[in-house]
């Protein structure tokens, strides 16, 4: 069965540090890979998709994600964070094998910026 | 551009109570779903619908029903509301295909005394 684990619950960084979201799946074929952002009282917003190819994918915002086959991650990175970017971030696996469009969410991470 | 539409945004009901909470997509998408969002537990989905005139079972459908009304609408029912789906729900919706990237409602939140 598919899951996503996100290990940090809460990362707080510096404006204008970097900034490393970690997040590891379990899935037995090349998964569907996705990164959304929620903004307090808004709906989920996709920064990043991974499908197949080039292991590194480029989102909006200056996110990007790496997918990394051999220890089943897909990390969300930004070289310089900006106080607009606190907000609560999902990485989420879809089954290739499926046709369904389902998709698990793992836990969250929420960041916080300080100024 | 509406995309994704949920109503009400916010209600309190009293255990018991039934509601029906309502989304509807414009962007012609094939795939809609409802998930609940605790704190702690990320989105679980509910139920979904991969297509018009179909419906399936997610990861906590009890206690809910749903009902793929056409192709741009898709509501979630609660027939008999209790204390433990005191959650905020959300609404999604995508071109059918597990690659496809899912579009969500801006949620509604429920509390249930």
């Amino acid at each position: 069965a598919q899951s996503v684990t996100q290990p940090d619950i809460h990362i707080t960084v510096s404006e204008g540090a970097s900034l490393e979201l970690r997040c590891n799946y379990s899935y037995g074929a090349t998964p569907y890979l996705f990164w959304y952002v929620q903004s307090p009282g808004q709906g989920l917003q996709l920064l990043l998709k991974y499908f197949s190819g080039d292991t590194l994918v480029q989102g909006i915002k200056g996110f990007e994600a790496e997918f990394k086959r051999s220890q089943s991650s897909f990390n969300l990175r930004k070289p310089s964070v900006h106080w607009s970017d606190a907000a609560e971030y999902f990485c989420a696996v879809g089954a290739s094998s499926s046709n369904t469009g389902k998709l698990i969410f793992g836990q969250g991470t929420t960041l916080q910026v300080k100024p | 551009n509406a995309g994704v539409t949920q109503t009400p945004k916010f209600q309190v009901l009293k255990t018991g109570q039934s509601m029906t909470l309502q989304c509807a997509q414009d962007m012609n998408h094939n795939s809609m779903y409802w998930y609940r969002q605790d704190p702690g537990m990320g989105l679980r989905l509910i139920y979904y619908s991969a297509s018009e005139g179909t419906t399936d079972k997610g990861e906590v459908p009890n206690g809910y029903n749903v009902s793929r009304l056409n192709k741009r609408e898709f509501s979630l029912r609660l027939e008999s509301a209790a204390p433990s789906q005191t959650s905020v729900y959300f609404c999604a919706s995508s071109l059918q295909g597990s690659n496809q990237p899912q579009h969500f409602g801006d949620g509604t939140r429920l509390s249930i005394l």
